[in-house]
């Protein structure tokens, strides 16, 4: 996906312990999400950024944090691992102009063992 | 009640079959809507979208809006095997809402 590197792109943690996940983008868009995919559920938002140090919480937000010190780098935390957090984590970005859609990456399979 | 909702299928269709893939919406200030396509282990992409009612037409696949009956639909003609992907729809006000994806076969 040009312009947009998930890493890891796969990770198996153990329960309780932190995992940092990074979205990195080359196209300097104002705006990053983190979502996550799970069967059943589809994509749920996690957490957005609207710019460098602005972020907010989307429906999923319990048990994750997120930072972006800089426009490129959008970080998602998991403070302490749980198995529920098993799942796909997608970034994705855009420039705000709503007919220009999301551009994401290909993902991060997360296990939590 | 989900803001969309999507039939999660799966479908499975013969190669050549015309496809309908749908979703309906609550809100009724929805304006833009998309449809992704995620093809399997990737992110999903942009297909197409839709502004207010009406069709839209991108070679094989048409993009449909009715908003009095809050309905999406995606039609794909003569489907062929590399249609073979999950497809979202999505719709928004400020940030994207997804259906959960309906996962299409297209069978050689």
């Amino acid at each position: 996906d040009a312009g947009i590197t998930q890493s890891p792109r796969h990770k198996v943690t153990e329960t309780g312990t932190p995992v940092t996940l990074r979205c990195h983008q080359t196209e300097n868009h104002r705006y990053m999400y983190w979502y996550r995919q799970d069967p059943g559920h589809g994509l749920r938002l996690i957490h957005y950024s609207y710019g460098v140090k602005d972020t907010d919480k989307g429906e999923v937000s319990d048990g994750y944090s997120v930072s972006r010190s800089k426009t490129e780098d959008f970080l998602l935390t998991l403070e302490s691992a749980t198995s529920s957090q098993t799942s796909v984590y997608f970034c994705a970005i855009s420039t705000g102009v709503i007919t220009y859609g999301y551009t994401f990456g290909s993902g991060t399979r997360l296990t939590v063992v | 009640q989900k803001e969309v909702e999507q039939d999660p299928g799966p479908l499975s269709v013969p190669e050549g079959a015309i496809v309908s893939l749908n979703c309906t919406y609550s809100n009724s200030a929805f304006q833009y809507f998309m449809w992704y396509r995620q093809y399997s282990r990737k992110g999903p992409e942009l297909l197409m979208y839709t502004y207010s009612s009406g069709n839209k037409e991108d070679g094989r696949f048409t993009a449909q809006v009715d908003k009095s009956s809050k309905y999406i639909s995606l039609f794909i003609r003569d489907s062929q095997p590399s249609d073979s992907a999950t497809y979202l729809c999505a719709t928004t006000t400020e940030k994207l809402v997804f259906g959960k994806g309906t996962k299409l076969t297209v069978n050689p």
